[in-house]
Protein backbone atom coordinates (compact mmCIF):
# COMPACT_ATOMS: atom_id res chain seq x y z
CA UNK A 1 0.00 0.00 0.00
CA UNK A 2 0.84 3.51 -0.75
CA UNK A 3 2.80 5.62 1.48
CA UNK A 4 1.91 9.21 2.17
CA UNK A 5 3.56 12.33 3.74
CA UNK A 6 1.98 15.44 4.39
CA UNK A 7 2.64 18.51 6.65
CA UNK A 8 2.73 17.87 10.38
CA UNK A 9 0.51 21.41 11.00
CA UNK A 10 -0.80 24.04 8.99
CA UNK A 11 -1.91 27.67 10.61
CA UNK A 12 -3.98 30.10 9.15
CA UNK A 13 -6.35 32.91 8.95
CA UNK A 14 -10.15 33.37 8.05
CA UNK A 15 -10.46 34.28 4.76
CA UNK A 16 -7.62 32.72 3.21
CA UNK A 17 -6.85 29.92 0.59
CA UNK A 18 -5.34 26.83 2.16
CA UNK A 19 -3.28 24.26 0.17
CA UNK A 20 -2.47 21.17 1.93
CA UNK A 21 0.19 18.86 -0.32
CA UNK A 22 0.33 15.46 -0.02
CA UNK A 23 3.06 12.94 -1.18
CA UNK A 24 2.59 9.57 -2.05
CA UNK A 25 5.61 8.48 -4.32
CA UNK A 26 4.57 4.78 -4.96
CA UNK A 27 0.99 5.76 -5.96
CA UNK A 28 0.00 2.49 -7.84
CA UNK A 29 -1.48 2.36 -11.12
CA UNK A 30 -5.25 1.89 -9.72
CA UNK A 31 -5.17 3.63 -6.50
CA UNK A 32 -6.69 6.93 -5.85
CA UNK A 33 -6.38 9.63 -3.56
CA UNK A 34 -8.82 10.57 -1.00
CA UNK A 35 -8.98 13.33 1.23
CA UNK A 36 -10.53 12.90 4.73
CA UNK A 37 -11.11 15.73 7.59
CA UNK A 38 -11.82 15.15 11.09
CA UNK A 39 -13.04 17.23 13.98
CA UNK A 40 -12.57 17.32 17.80
CA UNK A 41 -14.54 14.77 19.63
CA UNK A 42 -15.99 13.33 15.75
CA UNK A 43 -15.16 10.46 13.28
CA UNK A 44 -13.27 11.25 10.44
CA UNK A 45 -15.45 12.46 7.10
CA UNK A 46 -14.68 12.34 3.33
CA UNK A 47 -14.27 15.20 1.87
CA UNK A 48 -12.70 14.74 -1.65
CA UNK A 49 -11.46 11.99 -3.61
CA UNK A 50 -9.80 12.14 -7.37
CA UNK A 51 -7.67 9.72 -9.57
CA UNK A 52 -5.80 12.66 -11.76
CA UNK A 53 -6.22 16.60 -13.35
CA UNK A 54 -8.65 18.19 -11.05
CA UNK A 55 -11.61 17.52 -9.01
CA UNK A 56 -14.06 19.66 -7.17
CA UNK A 57 -16.80 19.82 -4.81
CA UNK A 58 -18.64 22.05 -2.71
CA UNK A 59 -16.61 21.71 0.07
CA UNK A 60 -12.71 21.68 -2.02
CA UNK A 61 -10.46 21.10 -4.99
CA UNK A 62 -8.10 18.46 -5.43
CA UNK A 63 -5.27 19.00 -7.49
CA UNK A 64 -3.19 16.18 -9.05
CA UNK A 65 -0.39 16.53 -11.27
CA UNK A 66 0.27 13.90 -14.29
CA UNK A 67 2.75 11.47 -12.49
CA UNK A 68 0.23 11.40 -9.68
CA UNK A 69 3.32 11.13 -7.05
CA UNK A 70 1.55 14.01 -5.09
CA UNK A 71 -1.62 16.06 -4.81
CA UNK A 72 -3.24 19.40 -3.40
CA UNK A 73 -6.40 19.52 -1.40
CA UNK A 74 -7.17 23.12 -1.75
CA UNK A 75 -9.38 24.60 0.83
CA UNK A 76 -10.89 28.20 -0.31
CA UNK A 77 -11.56 30.98 1.96
CA UNK A 78 -11.17 29.16 5.32
CA UNK A 79 -13.23 29.96 8.00
CA UNK A 80 -12.71 29.11 12.09
CA UNK A 81 -14.83 25.91 11.44
CA UNK A 82 -12.14 24.22 8.90
CA UNK A 83 -9.97 23.87 12.00
CA UNK A 84 -9.17 19.87 11.51
CA UNK A 85 -7.12 17.36 10.95
CA UNK A 86 -7.23 16.26 7.02
CA UNK A 87 -6.02 13.37 6.18
CA UNK A 88 -4.65 12.01 2.60
CA UNK A 89 -5.22 8.28 1.81
CA UNK A 90 -4.27 6.42 -1.08
CA UNK A 91 -5.69 2.74 -2.01
CA UNK A 92 -7.32 0.54 -4.97
CA UNK A 93 -11.02 0.85 -4.46
CA UNK A 94 -11.48 -2.56 -6.29
CA UNK A 95 -13.03 -5.44 -4.63
CA UNK A 96 -10.11 -8.21 -3.92
CA UNK A 97 -7.60 -5.60 -4.06
CA UNK A 98 -5.44 -5.22 -1.21
CA UNK A 99 -6.68 -2.01 0.04
CA UNK A 100 -10.09 -2.82 -0.71
CA UNK A 101 -12.54 -0.63 1.13
CA UNK A 102 -9.45 -0.55 4.04
CA UNK A 103 -8.86 3.26 4.71
CA UNK A 104 -4.83 3.65 5.70
CA UNK A 105 -4.77 6.72 7.78
CA UNK A 106 -1.52 8.52 8.29
CA UNK A 107 -0.98 11.51 10.90
CA UNK A 108 -3.09 14.02 9.42
CA UNK A 109 -2.23 17.43 8.73
CA UNK A 110 -3.41 19.80 11.81
CA UNK A 111 -5.00 23.19 10.27
CA UNK A 112 -5.64 25.70 12.65
CA UNK A 113 -7.46 28.62 11.23
CA UNK A 114 -7.10 31.86 13.34
CA UNK A 115 -9.19 34.80 13.70
CA UNK B 1 -31.15 10.61 7.46
CA UNK B 2 -29.87 9.10 10.55
CA UNK B 3 -25.62 8.50 10.91
CA UNK B 4 -23.75 6.08 12.02
CA UNK B 5 -23.85 5.66 16.12
CA UNK B 6 -21.87 3.88 18.26
CA UNK B 7 -22.32 2.89 21.95
CA UNK B 8 -21.30 3.53 24.62
CA UNK B 9 -20.13 7.07 24.24
CA UNK B 10 -17.27 6.60 27.00
CA UNK B 11 -16.51 3.38 28.84
CA UNK B 12 -14.18 2.77 31.73
CA UNK B 13 -13.47 -0.47 32.83
CA UNK B 14 -10.46 -2.23 34.96
CA UNK B 15 -8.03 -4.64 33.35
CA UNK B 16 -9.25 -7.91 33.00
CA UNK B 17 -12.92 -6.65 32.65
CA UNK B 18 -14.88 -7.70 29.23
CA UNK B 19 -16.40 -4.67 27.24
CA UNK B 20 -18.55 -4.37 24.60
CA UNK B 21 -19.06 -2.03 22.07
CA UNK B 22 -21.85 -1.63 19.37
CA UNK B 23 -22.29 0.02 16.05
CA UNK B 24 -26.03 0.99 14.00
CA UNK B 25 -24.55 1.64 10.71
CA UNK B 26 -26.59 3.43 8.22
CA UNK B 27 -29.28 1.28 7.40
CA UNK B 28 -28.68 -0.44 4.08
CA UNK B 29 -25.30 -0.33 4.14
CA UNK B 30 -23.51 -3.47 3.60
CA UNK B 31 -20.15 -2.52 4.51
CA UNK B 32 -19.13 -2.16 8.08
CA UNK B 33 -15.66 -1.23 9.28
CA UNK B 34 -14.13 -1.29 12.47
CA UNK B 35 -11.05 0.85 13.07
CA UNK B 36 -9.37 2.21 16.53
CA UNK B 37 -6.96 4.88 17.39
CA UNK B 38 -5.08 4.23 20.66
CA UNK B 39 -2.57 7.10 22.72
CA UNK B 40 -0.71 8.89 20.26
CA UNK B 41 -0.98 6.71 17.28
CA UNK B 42 -3.10 6.54 13.61
CA UNK B 43 -6.25 5.24 12.96
CA UNK B 44 -5.23 1.82 12.79
CA UNK B 45 -8.19 -0.86 10.53
CA UNK B 46 -9.59 -3.48 12.71
CA UNK B 47 -11.80 -5.37 10.28
CA UNK B 48 -14.22 -4.91 7.51
CA UNK B 49 -17.27 -6.80 7.45
CA UNK B 50 -20.17 -7.15 3.90
CA UNK B 51 -23.17 -7.91 5.33
CA UNK B 52 -22.67 -10.17 8.08
CA UNK B 53 -19.53 -12.15 6.82
CA UNK B 54 -16.35 -11.25 7.67
CA UNK B 55 -14.27 -9.82 4.37
CA UNK B 56 -10.82 -8.66 6.31
CA UNK B 57 -10.14 -9.22 9.63
CA UNK B 58 -6.17 -8.48 9.36
CA UNK B 59 -6.33 -5.70 11.87
CA UNK B 60 -7.32 -7.32 14.84
CA UNK B 61 -4.85 -7.39 17.34
CA UNK B 62 -5.83 -10.21 18.99
CA UNK B 63 -7.58 -12.99 20.08
CA UNK B 64 -9.10 -11.20 22.76
CA UNK B 65 -10.74 -9.05 20.18
CA UNK B 66 -14.36 -10.44 19.02
CA UNK B 67 -16.31 -8.47 16.39
CA UNK B 68 -19.57 -9.89 15.40
CA UNK B 69 -22.57 -8.71 12.65
CA UNK B 70 -25.06 -11.05 13.28
CA UNK B 71 -28.18 -10.83 10.76
CA UNK B 72 -26.06 -8.30 8.69
CA UNK B 73 -27.43 -5.25 10.31
CA UNK B 74 -25.78 -3.56 14.06
CA UNK B 75 -21.75 -4.87 15.17
CA UNK B 76 -20.55 -5.59 17.93
CA UNK B 77 -17.02 -5.44 18.72
CA UNK B 78 -15.85 -7.61 22.58
CA UNK B 79 -12.95 -7.17 23.68
CA UNK B 80 -12.32 -9.93 26.63
CA UNK B 81 -10.09 -9.52 28.93
CA UNK B 82 -9.00 -6.36 28.25
CA UNK B 83 -5.40 -5.03 28.89
CA UNK B 84 -4.32 -1.63 29.24
CA UNK B 85 -2.82 -1.12 26.11
CA UNK B 86 -6.50 -1.17 24.45
CA UNK B 87 -7.28 2.22 25.70
CA UNK B 88 -8.11 4.43 22.88
CA UNK B 89 -11.21 5.44 20.67
CA UNK B 90 -12.85 2.81 18.53
CA UNK B 91 -14.66 3.72 15.60
CA UNK B 92 -16.72 2.18 13.31
CA UNK B 93 -17.65 3.28 9.94
CA UNK B 94 -20.45 2.02 7.33
CA UNK B 95 -20.10 2.25 2.96
CA UNK B 96 -22.47 1.33 0.53
CA UNK B 97 -22.38 -1.70 -1.60
CA UNK B 98 -18.81 -1.84 -3.59
CA UNK B 99 -17.79 1.40 -5.48
CA UNK B 100 -14.90 3.06 -6.68
CA UNK B 101 -15.19 5.96 -4.08
CA UNK B 102 -14.12 5.42 -1.03
CA UNK B 103 -16.43 7.08 1.20
CA UNK B 104 -17.01 5.77 4.44
CA UNK B 105 -19.51 6.90 7.02
CA UNK B 106 -17.75 7.50 10.71
CA UNK B 107 -19.56 6.94 14.07
CA UNK B 108 -18.19 9.53 16.65
CA UNK B 109 -16.38 6.62 18.28
CA UNK B 110 -16.66 5.15 21.78
CA UNK B 111 -13.82 6.25 23.86
CA UNK B 112 -12.06 2.60 25.92
CA UNK B 113 -10.43 3.42 28.91
CA UNK B 114 -8.68 0.52 30.74
CA UNK B 115 -7.53 1.12 34.33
Amino acid sequence: LAKTTQPISMDSYEGQEVNITCSHNNIATNDYITWYQQFPSQGPRFIIQGYKTKVTNEVASLFIPADRKSSTLSLPRVSLSDTAVYYCLVGDPRPNSGGYNKLIFGAGTRLAVHP
Amino acid sequence: EAGVTQFPSHSVIEKGQTVTLRCDPISGHDNLYWYRRVMGKEIKFLLHFVKESKQDESGMPNNRFLAERTGGTYSTLKVQPAELEDSGVYFCASSQASTILREQFFGPGTRLTVL
